[in-house]
């Protein structure tokens, strides 16, 4: 079984600044998909990135960009230019891509919350 | 294209009663996965269709089924409601399997009483 581990409840930044939230899983696939997402309050999640554990290269998308770390198990996201729009709960999460494919499994989620 | 749509959004029910819970993915979607989330438990996952087809299934009890039909829409049933049911059930649909970009609805907020 996967387990997903977001160890900061809660985190704030200051509007402009980078913050960095941490995710660490344990698996025992070789080949699998790790996805960080945003729901923010009273609204719908949305994917935020999305990283495929064969590619070495992390993925970036605009202001976020991850640290993936495949031997570590660990996929961190980092937020630059915070704005207050980022205010929200971030999801890490895991899906194997063989037979299990379809069973995801989440993190408890990091509030992040931007300062003006 | 239209975002993934659940239907009803808020439901009250009492303890012992069943209820049913419809999502319609985005067209062309064919994957369709289920979650529970509370603030105790986090998102928990209940399971996946995939061509009117459970393809995996979390650790639910037996009360938790749910179907696909042919044009993707899915339903989830709880029967013999319990407190511990309370909870944001969300739908996410993908264009194949869950591997894939999981786009979510807005959630029915279920409250048991």
């Amino acid at each position: 079984a996967q387990t997903v581990t977001q160890s900061q409840p809660e985190m704030s930044v200051q509007e402009a600044e980078t913050v960095t939230l941490s995710c660490t899983y344990d698996t025992s696939e070789s080949n699998y998909y790790l996805f960080w997402y945003k729901q923010p309050p009273s609204r719908q999640m949305i994917l935020v990135i999305r990283q495929e554990a064969y590619k070495q290269q992390n993925a970036t998308e605009n202001r976020f960009s991850v640290n993936f770390q495949k031997a570590a198990k660990s996929f961190s996201l980092k937020i630059s230019d915070s704005q207050l729009g980022d205010t929200a709960m971030y999801f890490c999460a895991f899906s194997p891509s063989n037979t299990n494919a379809g069973k995801s499994t989440f993190g408890d989620g990091t509030t992040l919350t931007v300062k003006p | 294209k239209a975002g993934v749509t659940q239907t009803p959004r808020y439901l009250i029910k009492t303890r012992g009663q069943q209820v049913t819970l419809s999502c319609s993915p985005i067209s062309g979607h064919r994957s369709v996965s289920w979650y529970q989330q509370t603030p105790g438990q986090g998102l928990q996952f209940l399971f996946e269709y995939f061509s009117e087809t459970q393809r995996n299934k979390g650790n639910f009890p037996g009360r938790f089924s749910g179907r696909q039909f042919s044009n993707s829409r899915s339903e989830m049933n709880v029967s013999t409601l319990e407190l511990g049911d309370s909870a944001l059930y969300l739908c996410a649909s993908s264009l194949l399997r869950a591997q894939e970009t999981q786009y979510f609805g807005p959630g029915t907020r279920l409250l048991v009483l």
